[in-house]
């Protein structure tokens, strides 16, 4: 997997938009970019993932660099509950080994 | 929503014992996992298993690992000989061909 670059934490207020920025310089043609969460210590959990074009779903919105170089994970209201350790993933996508990183540690403020 | 389950939440284990972790994947997913988090640390891929055999192991997971499917729903994990070092949360996941895994919540083993 192609190594991924984030900052080691951020911090939000509640209700505020989170922007969680990811470098992935090395990515490969067909690795996609995939973010998973982890609360406490709980399993990890998936949230969003794309390889090009920019994608949203229920929980969040991923931007993709027209390079692809680099993504954005944004979480649009942030909640108490948004806060935990995030996972940027360069990952082929074919039921292959999840390499996961530190994250980035986002603390959602009141 | 379906998700996946494992148990027990907590072993303690004596060193030296064999312990078998469970794990009830996502019915209809294939593809099945075993990751582990020492505390403070990363978490790390052990295992991959496909069609009832391994399909992808890491260093981490030697011979004092196995893991099974022994019925057709459980997924287990099995440490012949548990060491302090193996004191970790492990989590089981499951996914369907080329989509996200799902992870349950763990088990914390600990070795003492």
């Amino acid at each position: 997997d192609a190594k991924t670059t984030q900052p080691p934490s951020m911090d939000c207020a509640e209700g505020r938009a989170a922007n969680l920025p990811c470098n992935h310089s090395t990515i490969s043609g067909n690795e996609y970019v995939y973010w998973y969460r982890q609360i406490h210590s709980q399993g990890p959990q998936y949230i969003i993932h794309g390889l090009k074009n920019n994608e949203t779903n229920e929980m969040a919105s991923l931007i993709i660099t027209e390079d692809r170089k680099s993504s954005t994970l944004i979480l649009p209201h942030a909640t108490l509950r948004d806060t935990a350790v995030y996972y940027c993933i360069a990952h082929p996508g074919a039921n292959s080994k999840l390499t996961f990183g530190k994250g980035i540690t986002l603390s959602v403020r009141p | 929503e379906p998700e996946v389950t494992q148990t027990p939440s907590h072993q303690v284990t004596q060193m030296g014992q064999e312990v078998i972790l469970r794990c009830v994947p996502i019915s209809n997913h294939l593809y099945f996992y075993w990751y582990r988090q020492i505390l403070g640390q990363k978490v790390e891929f052990l295992v991959s298993f496909y069609n009832n055999e391994i399909s992808e192991k890491s260093e981490i997971f030697d011979d004092q690992f196995s893991v099974e499917r022994p019925d057709g729903s459980n997924f287990t994990l099995k440490i012949r000989s548990t060491k302090l070092e193996d004191s970790a949360m492990y989590f089981c996941a499951s996914s369907e061909p080329r989509l996200e895994a799902f992870f349950g919540q763990g088990t914390r083993l600990t070795v003492v």
